[in-house]
């Protein structure tokens, strides 16, 4: 399997522009999640997802962030509208159950910067 | 909520030598697992080590280690016979027995002396 695959790798906006970041969890995972990593919050969870559902979004900063999963092999996170201080890499994870012990298995992540 | 600290921004070690990472963590759980991720320049996530709060026994995966300390809340990471393939952020996580949230510590950079 190639693993949690992100797409873009990079990505760079202005203010005020709509961002949509995309994952491709491990087939035959069953929960996806989304972090956001910055040198101020470090590691933070934003939403995750079980069986293409949202679970939790309580770590979604605003309404201008949004999470989607329309199927078990892809997900979606946009911003809009963009602001600098979003500027941070985001990272997708998925694993196999919801079992604490489970491995999360994470994706190469997304640097966004927002001018 | 939980918390995870790593009191330590920076460590250094020289290869083949062994060096050990802090992590303490807050909770009122008493059954729960913690994990040590390490994060190279690459960016990608990988899981180093994993350990139950139940069982007693310290994890061990090939040249790493833990040293749990429940009473005290610690977590230590001990890496044995330092390469300089070791050299990353390595960050400790908390999860508890009914969620599926990761809380991350705020992280360890290794740098490695060839």
């Amino acid at each position: 399997d190639a693993g949690v695959i992100q797409s873009p790798r990079h990505e760079v906006t202005e203010m005020g522009q709509e961002v949509t970041l995309r994952c491709k969890p491990i087939s035959g995972h069953d929960y996806l999640f989304w972090y956001r990593q910055t040198m101020m919050r470090g590691l933070e969870l934003l939403i995750y997802f079980n069986n293409n559902v949202p679970i939790d979004d309580s770590g979604m900063p605003e309404d201008r962030f949004s999470a989607k999963m329309p199927n078990a092999s892809f997900s979606t996170l946009k911003i809009q509208p963009s602001e600098p201080r979003d500027s941070a890499v985001y990272f997708c994870a998925s694993s196999l159950t919801g079992l604490p012990f489970d491995e999360q298995f994470f994706g190469p992540g997304t640097r966004l910067t927002v001018l | 909520a939980q918390t995870v600290t790593q009191s330590q921004p920076e460590m250094s070690v020289q290869e083949a030598e062994t060096v050990t990472l802090s992590c303490t963590y807050d909770t009122s759980e008493s059954d729960y697992y913690l994990f040590w991720y390490k994060q190279p320049p690459s960016r990608q996530m990988i899981l180093v080590i994993r350990q139950e709060a139940y069982k007693q026994q310290n994890a061990t995966e090939n040249r790493f280690s833990v040293n749990f300390q429940k009473a005290a809340k610690s977590f230590s990471l001990k890496i044995s016979d330092s390469q300089l393939g070791d050299a990353a952020m390595y960050f400790c996580a908390y999860r508890d027995n009914a969620g599926n949230m990761l809380t991350f510590g705020g992280g360890t950079r290794l740098m490695v002396k060839p």
